[in-house]
């Protein structure tokens, strides 16, 4: 059974504070790796698909970085704003004919 | 572009009944994944189809089946009804099997009393 891990469960930031999540999965065997965002009463949203060790990712001021060798994914948030609050899901995916497997998230609320 | 579409968006079901879910992805997309969302957990995996064909399934009972057409759509059964079966069950396309992003409805919640 894969285990993707996220941390911290939840946090709550002021307005323009910058922010990290943990993303983590099993190092071997990798194929790629996904970040969602999920505000609520709307669907998940893809923010980025990674799949190069070393990667980084940016859209704007939320950015991410991968490391295959050592199963771990950062994602950044840079002077976070209310509408950035949101579940943010990571989820994995392993070489061969494998589904894609979430993390439970990490559930950001921006204080005004 | 319409986007990917479930129906129906809400139901309330009782012990014992089943349910059928529809999930009608976005026009070209091939590959169709369900997913189980309980509060506390993180999405569950519960099958995935391309053209037809179930490729994966996921960790539950054989209650929950589900299947593929021609036009890609897709619908998952869940018989004898249980209430830990209450849930939101999200429906995903892309274009084909592990090429990117998936792309999710809205969802089905499913309540069961």
């Amino acid at each position: 059974i894969l285990n993707v891990e996220q941390s911290p469960q939840s946090l709550h930031v002021q307005e323009g504070d910058s922010t990290n999540f943990t993303c983590s999965f099993p190092s071997s065997n990798f194929y790629a790796l996904h970040w969602y965002r999920w505000e609520t009463a709307k669907s998940p949203e893809a923010l980025f698909v990674m799949t190069l060790n070393g990667d980084e990712k940016k859209k704007g001021r939320i950015s991410a970085t991968l490391n295959t060798k050592e199963g771990y994914s950062y994602l950044y948030i840079k002077g976070s704003q209310p509408e950035d609050s949101a579940t943010y899901l990571c989820a994995f995916i392993k070489a061969g004919n494998t589904p894609l497997v979430f993390g439970k998230g990490t559930r950001l609320s921006v204080i005004a | 572009k319409a986007g990917v579409t479930q129906t129906p968006r809400y139901l309330i079901k009782t012990r014992g009944q089943q349910v059928t879910l529809s999930c009608s992805p976005i026009s070209g997309h091939r590959s169709v994944s369900w997913y189980q969302q309980t509060p506390g957990q993180g999405l569950q995996f519960l099958f995935e189809y391309f053209s037809e064909t179930q490729r994966n399934k996921g960790n539950f009972p054989g209650r929950f089946s589900g299947r593929q057409f021609s036009n890609s759509r897709s619908e998952m059964n869940v018989s004898t009804l249980e209430l830990g079966d209450s849930a939101l069950y999200l429906c995903a396309s892309s274009p084909a099997l592990n090429t990117g992003e998936l792309f999710f409805g809205e969802g089905s919640r499913l309540t069961v009393l």
